[in-house]
C-alpha cells in the first residue's frame, strides 16, 4: 500500500505571494491532517479534514486554509507569505476510527519564504 | 504557549546503554501520550504511546513511563542501537487537540 505522498517536496517563494500544498492520502484514509514544524516549535497542527469537512483546526491566522476533495486528497493553501511561514508542512492520514497513533505522516514540503 | 515542552533538543548515548528522553506537559486534560520517531526528510513515525490510566507501557525495547502528578512523560530506549538515532517527538491529545514537543534529537555512538 503506498504512504503518504505531499507535493511539492521543496518550494522557495518570496513575501506575499501565496502557495498551495498537496497531500494525497494512504488509499482507504479518509482523514487527512496539516502540521508545521519549525525548529523552535515543534509540530504545530494546522487542522484537520475527514469526509471534505474541516473538522478540527488549530490556532492559526486566517491566512492559513485547507480543502478536501471527494477522493480524500487535500491541499492547503497560505496566502500572503511571511518570513515566519518557512517551515516543513507536513500532513498526515488516518482511518474513520483512526486516533493520534494511527497517523501516517507524508515526507513533508519544505516551504522557504524569502 | 507551549503545552508539551521537550527541554533537551539533544541527547548523545553510547551504543548499548540506555537513551532516556523526557517530555514535560501542563494541560491536566491531557489523556494520551505518543512518541514519534522522525528520520531525515522523512515524516514523523508512531513509536509507542500510553493511556492516562497507565503508568507504562513497553514494546520491545522502548518504555514509556508516565508521571501525571508531575506532568511527566519519559521514553526509555534499552539498550540504544546507532539505528535508533533521530529526532524523537512526544504528543499528547485532549479530545480532538494534538500538541507536540519541539523534539530531541538522540544520536547513539557506536
Amino acid at each position: 500500500k503506498a504512504g503518504v505522498t505531499q507535493t511539492p517536496r521543496y518550494l522557495i517563494k518570496t513575501r506575499g505571494q501565496q502557495v498551495t500544498l498537496s497531500c494525497s492520502p494512504i488509499s482507504g484514509h479518509r482523514s487527512v491532517s496539516w502540521y508545521q514544524q519549525t525548529p523552535g516549535q515543534g509540530l504545530q497542527f494546522l487542522f484537520e479534514y475527514f469526509s471534505e469537512t474541516q473538522r478540527n483546526k488549530g490556532n492559526f491566522p486566517g491566512r492559513f486554509s485547507g480543502r478536501q476533495f471527494s477522493n480524500s486528497r487535500s491541499e492547503m493553501n497560505v496566502s500572503t507569505l511571511e518570513l515566519g511561514d518557512s517551515a516543513l508542512y507536513l500532513c498526515a492520514s488516518s482511518t474513520e476510527a483512526g486516533g493520534l497513533n494511527e497517523q501516517y505522516f507524508g515526507p513533508g514540503t519544505r516551504l522557504t519564504v524569502t | 504557549d507551549q503545552q508539551v515542552k521537550q527541554n533537551s533538543p539533544s541527547l548523545s548515548v553510547q551504543e548499548g546503554r540506555i537513551s532516556i528522553l523526557n517530555c514535560d506537559y501542563t494541560n491536566s486534560m491531557f489523556d494520551y501520550f505518543l512518541w514519534y520517531k522522525k528520520y531525515p526528510a522523512e515524516g514523523p513515525t508512531f513509536l509507542i504511546s500510553i493511556s492516562s490510566i497507565k503508568d507504562k507501557n513497553e514494546d520491545g525495547r522502548f518504555t514509556v513511563f508516565l508521571n501525571k502528578s508531575a506532568k511527566h512523560l519519559s521514553l526509555h530506549i534499552v539498550p540504544s542501537q546507532p539505528g535508533d538515532s533521530a529526532v524523537y517527538f512526544c504528543a499528547a491529545s485532549a479530545g480532538n487537540q494534538f500538541y507536540f514537543g519541539t523534539g530531541t534529537s538522540l544520536t547513539v555512538i557506536p
